[in-house]
């Protein structure tokens, strides 16, 4: 099955700054999504991004299907935007395991 | 509107109990899904459905079952409850953004089930 590659693992920053996640998937598909799950547990739809780039506020993100990476960039990070970000791929919706931001005030 | 819900939220059984968990969502949506989620990893899918009446094996289904009777509910069944089985459970359901294009779904999650087998 797809294989799904999320780094870094772990990211602390300091308020304002800006970061960038990457996901790496192991074969093309049809379907890509980034998730934050907040400290409460809550489960929040980003981006469905397949491919190109699409903007919500602070956040973008890119995927370059033919290259088989997303990238999901915060701006001016807040500490609201503390948790764990999720990409998950494919028809079957195969997670990746997370990468935990902690925004420092 | 309010999207997906999980009842309940918490539940603690012993081994071997026998235990229903239901979603709802109210967004008429075909697809409907149940993941676990187990500590520092993300989820991994038990059971799927692309609609009523139909249900499919995920990536661990072992000592679950799920029935989708009605559109907009989902059960997910644990028979004989193990301490394997201890973890969070989600649920989320999705469109299809492209119709006729494979995958473009896009989900919505329920708040989770958090249980504990001892």
């Amino acid at each position: 099955g797809i294989q799904v590659e999320q780094s870094p693992p772990d990211l602390i920053l300091q308020e304002g700054a800006n970061s960038t996640l990457r996901c790496n998937f192991s074969d093309s598909v049809n379907n890509l999504q980034w998730f934050h799950q907040n400290p409460w547990g809550q489960l929040i739809n980003l981006f469905y991004i397949p491919s190109g780039t699409k903007q919500n506020g602070r956040l973008s993100a890119t995927t370059v299907a033919t290259e088989r990476y997303s990238l999901l960039y915060i701006s001016s990070s807040q500490t609201t935007d503390s948790g764990v970000y999720f990409c998950a791929v494919d028809d079957k919706i195969i997670f990746g395991k997370g990468t935990r931001l902690h925004i420092l005030p | 509107n309010a999207g997906v819900t999980q009842t309940p939220k918490f539940r603690v059984l012993k081994t071997g109990q026998s235990m229903t968990l239901l979603c709802a969502q109210d967004m008429n949506h075909e697809y409907m899904y149940w993941y676990r989620q187990d500590p520092g990893m993300g989820l991994r899918l038990i059971h799927y459905s692309v609609g009523e009446g139909t249900t499919a094996k995920g990536e661990v289904p072992d000592g679950y079952n799920v029935s989708r009777l009605k559109k907009q509910n989902f059960l997910l069944g644990l028979e004989s409850a193990a301490p394997s089985q201890t973890s969070v459970y989600f649920c989320a359901s999705s469109y299809s953004i492209a119709p006729g294009l494979a995958g473009s779904y896009e989900q919505y999650f329920g708040p989770g089930t958090r249980l504990t087998v001892t």
